[in-house]
Parts: C-alpha cells; structure tokens; sequence
C-alpha cells in the first residue's frame, strides 16, 4: 500500500525566513509526486509534479525536489500570504492518488 | 472559464439518512474523482470516473457509490450514513486524456455533517 508522511506537521515562520518541509513516501511504481496547496475552506490548489528522482521545479518563493525516496518543497523568503496547508501526494502503478496528512504552514509578518 | 463547482456548499444529516452530493467538472474535462478530507487529515480517494466508466475505487464500503453522466457531471451518493461520514467531500476534475500522471482541479468542497 503506498504511503506518504509529511514533516513537520506545523511550521511557523518569520516573514523572510526560509525553510523547508518533508514528505516520505513508499510507492509502488512512481508515477508522479504532487504538491498541493490547500487554504482554509477551499480544495486544494496545484503547484508541482515531479516525475523522477533528481528533478527540481519553482514557482515564485517555492522550489520543490525529488529523491528516491523523499520530496521536498523549500520557501524562500516566504510572506505572510504563503500561509496555507501544503499537501503531499503520490501516483503509484494502480493509478491512485495518496495525499499526505500535510504541513500547516504560519508565516507572521 | 468557471472551475469545478459542487453542491450543496453544506449538509446536515442524521444518522441513517442517504445523501447524495453533485460535481460539475471544468468544461472540457472528462475525468472526475471524488475524495473525502476528514479535519486534520489529507484527502483520501474515494472514486475516479472517466467517459462514464469507473476507473478506480478506493478503501471505501459499498454505501458509497456513484455515477458519472454524459455532460460528464457526476454525483456521489453515500447510504445508511454514519457518524464517521462527516468530513470535506471534494471532487476533482482533469482532462483525462492520458491514464493517469494529470494535475487535478478541486472544488471548495461539500462540508457534511452527520448528526
């Protein structure tokens, strides 16, 4: 059974400073790792795929990564406005999608 | 363009009752899915429905099912409701012209609640 696990499960940031949050995942056949954000009453919202180990994206103050074994989505410089739920999730060979529990994300002016 | 819309926004039901929740994907898409957000959880897959044909099922007992119509909206339908139904019920649309690897487009959701 594929499994994702987010970490930390809340992150609160200064505005301005950096960090990054973790997702582990097992899979069986990665057909794609997802981040999504999700703000308080909507559904989620997509940022990035990642199709295989190596691979980097950015949008704006986000840069996502991908190993064999973990993804990372780093925010540089975040502001106030990046506050959200971060969501994590992989495609397996069964064509199912698994979301993480995500990272509640506070950045305070 | 308009995104994908679901209805109602909210539900109250009791426990028992049936309920049956509608999904209108982006114009275009042909592929739908539903999933069901509990507080503090991510989203869990519940059904995904291209050209009408259930592609995938997830976890989920029989008392939920659904359909998908040839507009390609579609409905979610969950019997004998239980106190444990009460989450975020969210559909997603994607174009579904490949199988599978597609960003999906969510709604804001059905709120429902189980009394």
């Amino acid at each position: 059974e594929d499994q994702v696990t987010q970490s930390p499960e809340a992150l609160r940031l200064q505005e301005g400073e950096s960090s990054s949050l973790n997702c582990s995942y097992t899979v069986s056949g990665l057909r794609g790792l997802f981040w999504y954000r999700q703000d308080p009453g909507k559904g989620p919202e997509f940022l990035f795929t990642l199709y295989s180990a190596g691979e980097e994206k950015e949008k704006e103050r986000l840069k996502a990564t991908l190993t064999k074994k973990e993804s990372f989505l780093h925010i540089t410089a975040p502001k106030p406005e990046d506050s959200a739920t971060y969501l994590c999730a992989v495609e397996g060979s069964n064509y199912k999608l698994t979301f993480g529990k995500g990272t509640l994300l506070t950045v305070n002016p | 363009d308009a995104g994908v819309t679901q209805s109602p926004t909210h539900l109250i039901k009791t426990r028992g009752q049936q309920v049956t929740l509608r999904c209108s994907p982006i114009s275009g898409h042909k592929s739908v899915s539903w999933y069901q957000q509990v507080l503090g959880q991510g989203p869990q897959f519940i059904f995904q429905y291209y050209e009408k044909e259930e592609r995938g099922r997830g976890n989920f007992p029989d008392r939920f099912s659904a359909r998908q119509f040839p507009n390609y909206s579609s409905e979610l339908n969950v019997n004998a409701l239980l106190l444990g139904d009460s989450a975020l019920y969210l559909c997603a649309s994607s174009p579904g012209t490949v199988l599978g690897d597609e960003k999906l487009f969510f709604g804001s959701g059905t709120q429902l609640s189980v009394l």
